[in-house]
């Protein structure tokens, strides 16, 4: 079955610590990922998208995230969280064989400390 | 570059009416449209796929006849919630794919918030 997962419902970090959420995902072909912000309220916002190619993709502000195919794996990083992170992270996977689709993960919030 | 907007940020109804929901694509063309429907503190439910100028391809579960969904532009898809009761009550988000695109990307709306008394 198709699926996304977050392991982290809740991750709290203080402000300039580094930062790692996970997303791991079960799809049968190559999927197209991606990784979403949405503040409280409010829309998603596209952090960064992984196609093919180089598989460590660098996003806005200051977001990367690696693909690793032997661990069906597509982390989400920043070396140093800033107050303004704070709020709810998701990873989607983007169907490539049949009807085009996102699969979305159940999110992870993110806290940030001063 | 690739705005989408929602119109109303909220409404608030009496059960039993009708409440229609607006998504525009503001500076790009978008062949299809999705819906979506979020719980507090959960995650994005797809409800259905809009494509220009065809029938909307409902998700399993999904009440076409209290949902109906229209897309007759390139620029615009509309959501409505027909015969509306307190359990309609949620989040619900549009996002748009570039016509033509070749990188199949979302872009995301600000969502709506409905509120059924």
């Amino acid at each position: 079955a198709q699926s996304v997962t977050q392991p982290d419902i809740h991750i709290t970090v203080s402000e300039g610590a580094s930062l790692e959420l996970r997303c791991n995902y079960s799809y049968g072909a190559t999927p197209y990922l991606f990784w979403y912000v949405q503040s409280p309220g409010q829309g998603l916002q596209l952090l960064l998208k992984y196609f093919s190619g180089d598989t460590l993709v660098q996003g806005i502000k200051g977001f990367e995230a690696e693909f690793k195919r032997s661990q069906s794996s597509f982390n989400l990083r920043k070396p140093s969280v800033h107050w303004s992170d704070a709020a709810e992270y998701f990873c989607a996977v983007g169907t490539t064989s049949g009807t085009y689709k996102y699969i979305f993960g159940t999110g992870t919030r993110l806290k940030v400390l001063a | 570059g690739a705005v989408v907007s929602q119109h109303p940020s909220w409404v608030i109804c009496k059960s039993g009416t009708s409440v229609k929901i607006e998504c525009r694509s503001l500076d790009f063309q978008a062949t299809t449209m999705f819906w979506y429907r979020q719980f507090p503190k959960q995650s994005l439910m797809l409800m259905a796929t809009s494509n220009e100028g065809s029938k909307a391809t409902y998700e399993q579960g999904v009440e076409k006849d209290k949902f109906l969904i229209n897309h007759a532009s390139l620029t615009l898809s509309t959501l409505t919630v027909t015969s509306a009761h307190p359990e309609d009550s949620s989040f619900y988000i549009c996002s748009a794919k570039l016509a033509g695109g070749v990188l199949e990307t979302q872009y995301f709306g600000p969502g709506t918030r409905l509120l059924v008394l």
